[in-house]
């Protein structure tokens, strides 16, 4: 298997400030990392492939301005939720292909963004 | 595009029976991979069974299995000896080909389990 973290687990914000999710592979490299956002009772839904070194790729609709990420190192990536409104209230999930079975995405845990 | 259907919102069993989760899917490729993962109260996504769709045998966890019709393009889990900590979202996932080298996973909109005490 493999683990993911992410940190914060839950982060509350007012209107206009940015927030710094930071997703970490714990045990091996990842290359590539996905961000999802899910809304409550919904299913998950990609919001962009984080590449190590390179640009991510977003998804059709996701504002690359206002979710900024960064995959700096083999271990690290980080969304950046700029000047954060109420609408951007969700469940943030990232995840990786584990290593050694790199057929299966393991999850992190989740971040919940709060914006007052 | 590949599309993952999961046409039952809610289920509910009860504790100790057997209950199985439909899941559909459109691809035209002939060889992938399709997951159900577990997404409890906690929210951690939990993966409960692969099927790689070039094996023929149905995949087992324990009490989980999988009906896997590759003709049909249908992949249903059973969950036996149903218990309460089984009482979780289910997402039926499909492994997708991104382009250049690369893969991503579609989800299914999900399926609420409920076990009766």
């Amino acid at each position: 298997g493999a683990v993911v973290s992410q940190h914060p687990s839950w982060v509350i914000c007012k209107s206009g400030t940015s927030v710094k999710i930071e997703c970490r592979s714990l045990d091996f490299q990842a290359t590539t990392m996905f961000w999802y956002r899910q809304f409550p009772k919904q299913s998950l839904m990609l919001m962009a492939t984080s590449n190590e070194g390179s640009k991510a790729t977003y998804e059709q609709g996701v504002e690359k301005d206002k979710f900024l990420i960064n995959h700096a190192s083999l271990t690290l990536s980080t969304l950046t939720v700029t000047s954060a409104h109420p609408e951007d209230s969700s469940f943030y999930i990232c995840s990786a292909w584990g290593a050694g079975d790199t057929d299966t995405q393991y999850f992190g845990p989740g971040t919940r963004l709060t914006v007052l | 595009a590949q599309t993952v259907t999961q046409s039952q919102p809610e289920m509910s069993v009860q504790e100790a029976e057997t209950v199985t989760l439909s899941c559909t899917y459109d691809t035209s490729e002939s060889d992938y991979y399709l997951f159900w993962y577990k997404q409890p109260p906690s929210r951690q996504m939990i993966l409960v069974i692969r099927q790689e769709a070039y094996k023929q045998q149905n995949a087992t966890e324990n009490r989980f299995s999988v009906n896997f019709q590759k003709a049909a393009k249908s992949f249903s889990l059973k969950i036996s000896d149903s218990q309460l900590g089984d009482a979780a979202m289910y997402f039926c996932a499909y492994r997708a080909y991104s382009g250049a080298g690369s893969y991503q996973l579609t989800f299914g909109k999900g399926t609420k389990l409920s076990v009766i005490p």
